[in-house]
Formats: structure tokens, C-alpha cells, sequence
């Protein structure tokens, strides 16, 4: 079960696209990078997947490189209302453990 | 509607009375997991189920007790509960193929005074 690195905490502004980059340097060959967004009191919601290259959808896009050792969640033109926490995982499709972490705090400023 | 629901969702109680946490899934899912989640900490998974019968430790398990008896339902059961299982639980579900996509409840705030 590989372990991933992200950042404590972010700030942005309202309007900016927003790049979270996770670490996760002893990814298996078949694992997937999930990533999910927390609200406070809530829990959390997927919101993308991908193996390899790039992902998009209505959401946000995830970006993974060859080496697939990193990968980076953009957010494009975030709101006040895309402040929250923010998981990266990593696991294959026979994944049944889930290591979340401690997140990456967004804050969007007005 | 597709949910995972949770009771009670607010529970205050004291040391050593027995408790059950109730979580149930309308999407046929076949996995079903319990996390914790406490300041500083994130999310850390406390048992999960690969499918009914079958359940397994994950990294927290220490004074909790699941059972699957049903495809549906998932229930988290605290034989004696102490002040440091005061947390912020959530059930969770996912069907299992070729995703890692997770459905969690809403949570259920737990004091153990």
C-alpha cells in the first residue's frame, strides 16, 4: 500500500486555477490515484481517478506523469465553495486497506 | 436515492456502556469500510468488508467489533467504550470493480464521557 505526501495547506483566490501536487514515489504497477474533497462535518467526496497521463472531467482534471511517482489535481477557476480538504490515495483495483492521510487544507480567498 | 446512512448521527455516552453505530448502503455495494476521523490525524480506517461474512482489521481496529451479516448493512459495535474513542465516524461503500470511488455517510459524532 503505497503512502502519499501532499501539502498541509493551500491559499488561493477566488477565480485561479489551483494545482495540488501529491507524492507517491513507491506507486505499484497497478494502482490507481483517487483523489476526494471534505467539507467540514462531512464526509468525504470522490472526486477524480486515473492510472496514467490525463484524466478530466465536470470537475477537475488529474494530471500523472510517466513515472507516476506524482500526481497533480487542478482546479480550475475555484469558488469560495471549493474550500476544503482535499485526499489524494493510492490503490489497485484489489485495494481494500485506504490510507487518507492528513489532506491538503485549500482556503479560497474572496 | 443513492446514499449510505448513518445512526444515530449525534451520540454522547459514557465509559463502558455498549454501543452499536448502524451504516446502510441502497447500491448493492459489495465493500463497506469504517474510518475515524480526529484533528490532526485525517481519515484512518478502522475495519472494513470485502463482502458478507467476510471483514477484516484496518489500521485502527483496537476496541471495535463489526459485523456483515447482510449485503446492506454494516454496523460498528463498541463493547466498552472509552473517552478515546470520542471521534468522527464515517461509514463508507464502494461496488468494487475497477474504481476506488468511495460513498461515505454523513457521520456520526460520538463523546464518550
Amino acid at each position: 500500500l503505497a503512502k502519499t505526501t501532499q501539502p498541509i495547506s493551500m491559499d488561493s483566490y477566488e477565480g485561479q486555477e489551483v494545482n495540488i501536487t501529491c507524492s507517491h514515489n513507491n506507486i505499484a504497477t497497478n494502482d490507481y490515484i483517487t483523489w476526494y474533497q471534505q467539507f467540514p462535518s462531512q464526509g468525504p467526496r470522490f472526486i477524480i481517478q486515473g492510472y496514467k497521463t490525463k484524466v478530466t472531467n465536470e470537475v477537475a482534471s488529474l494530471f500523472i506523469p510517466a513515472d507516476r511517482k506524482s500526481s497533480t489535481l487542478s482546479l480550475p477557476r475555484v469558488s469560495l465553495s471549493d474550500t476544503a480538504v482535499y485526499y489524494c490515495l493510492s490503490g489497485g483495483p484489489g485495494t481494500y486497506k485506504y490510507i487518507f492521510g492528513t489532506g491538503t487544507r485549500l482556503k479560497v480567498l474572496a | 436515492e443513492a446514499q449510505v446512512t448513518q445512526n444515530p448521527r449525534y451520540l454522547i455516552t459514557v465509559t463502558g456502556k455498549k454501543l452499536t453505530v448502524t451504516c446502510s448502503q441502497n447500491m448493492n455495494h459489495e465493500y463497506m469500510s469504517w474510518y475515524r476521523q480526529d484533528p490532526g490525524l485525517g481519515l484512518r480506517q478502522i475495519y472494513y468488508s470485502m463482502n458478507v461474512e467476510v471483514t477484516d482489521k484496518g489500521d485502527v481496529p483496537e476496541g471495535y467489533k463489526v459485523s456483515r451479516k447482510e449485503k446492506r448493512n454494516f454496523p460498528l459495535i463498541l463493547e466498552s467504550p472509552s473517552p478515546n474513542q470520542t471521534s468522527l465516524y464515517f461509514c463508507a461503500s464502494s461496488r468494487r470493480t475497477d474504481s476506488n470511488e468511495q460513498f461515505f455517510g454523513p457521520g456520526t459524532r460520538l463523546t464518550v464521557l
